[in-house]
């Protein structure tokens, strides 16, 4: 699987949209773009995923970029109860997690 | 059951005990995943099951681990004469196939965990 590479900790003030960089810059053709968070004590949630048109469902949009060696979540308007660690991972199928984002949602 | 399942919730054993995890996956779904997530680290996988058969294993961590699954429904993960570099959480989860379907993504469930503490 690609290795991806995102910042350590993030915050966002509640209720503004927070950004979620990631870079994938080894992406193989047939590999997707895939965001999973996970709340304090609670299994990964999937978020959203993409191969190279940008994405958006009820949770999340995922921008990738025309050479898709990078990708931004956007969560349009934080809450709280966004506060998790947030994983991108690059496969095919098994899921490989790196140590992802922190992010704090403040009030 | 609505969700992916496992048990014990917690465990906590002694260097060199055997311990057998548990995981009950959705109903219907095929594929089966262990995952583990030592403290302050990322999830790191383990073994995935395409029915009853594991493809590869390759990410066991040593021969210690083990894993099967029978019925295509529940598995069991066993790690014999525990270390205390074993504990973790152990996350399972489960999808309604392997890889990428045409029309949608596998997406995977998971469960709860089992947080496994060798003394």
């Amino acid at each position: 699987d690609a290795k991806t590479t995102q910042p350590t900790s993030m915050d966002c003030a509640e209720g503004r949209a927070a950004n979620l960089p990631c870079n994938h810059s080894t992406i193989s053709g047939n590999e997707y773009v895939y965001w999973y968070r996970q709340i304090h004590s609670q299994g990964p949630q999937y978020i959203i995923h993409g191969l190279k048109n940008n994405e958006t469902n009820e949770m999340a949009s995922l921008i990738i970029t025309e050479d898709r060696k990078s990708s931004t979540l956007i969560l349009p308007h934080a809450t709280l109860r966004d506060t998790a660690v947030y994983y991108c991972i690059v496969s095919y199928s098994t899921l490989t997690f790196g140590k992802g984002t922190m992010l704090l949602v403040s009030p | 059951g609505a969700g992916v399942s496992q048990s014990p919730s917690n465990k906590v054993t002694e260097k060199g005990k055997d311990v057998e995890l548990r995981c009950d996956p959705i109903s219907g779904h095929t594929a089966l995943y262990w995952y583990r997530q030592s403290l302050g680290q990322g999830l790191e996988f383990l073994i995935y099951f395409q029915g009853n058969s594991a493809p590869d294993k390759s990410g066991l961590p040593s021969d210690r681990f083990s894993a099967e699954r029978t019925g295509g429904s529940v598995s069991t993960l066993t790690i014999q004469r525990t270390q205390q570099e074993d504990s973790a959480v152990y996350l399972c989860a489960s999808s309604l196939a392997y890889g990428l379907l045409s029309t949608s993504y596998n997406e995977q469930f998971f469960g709860p965990g089992t947080r496994l503490t060798v003394l």
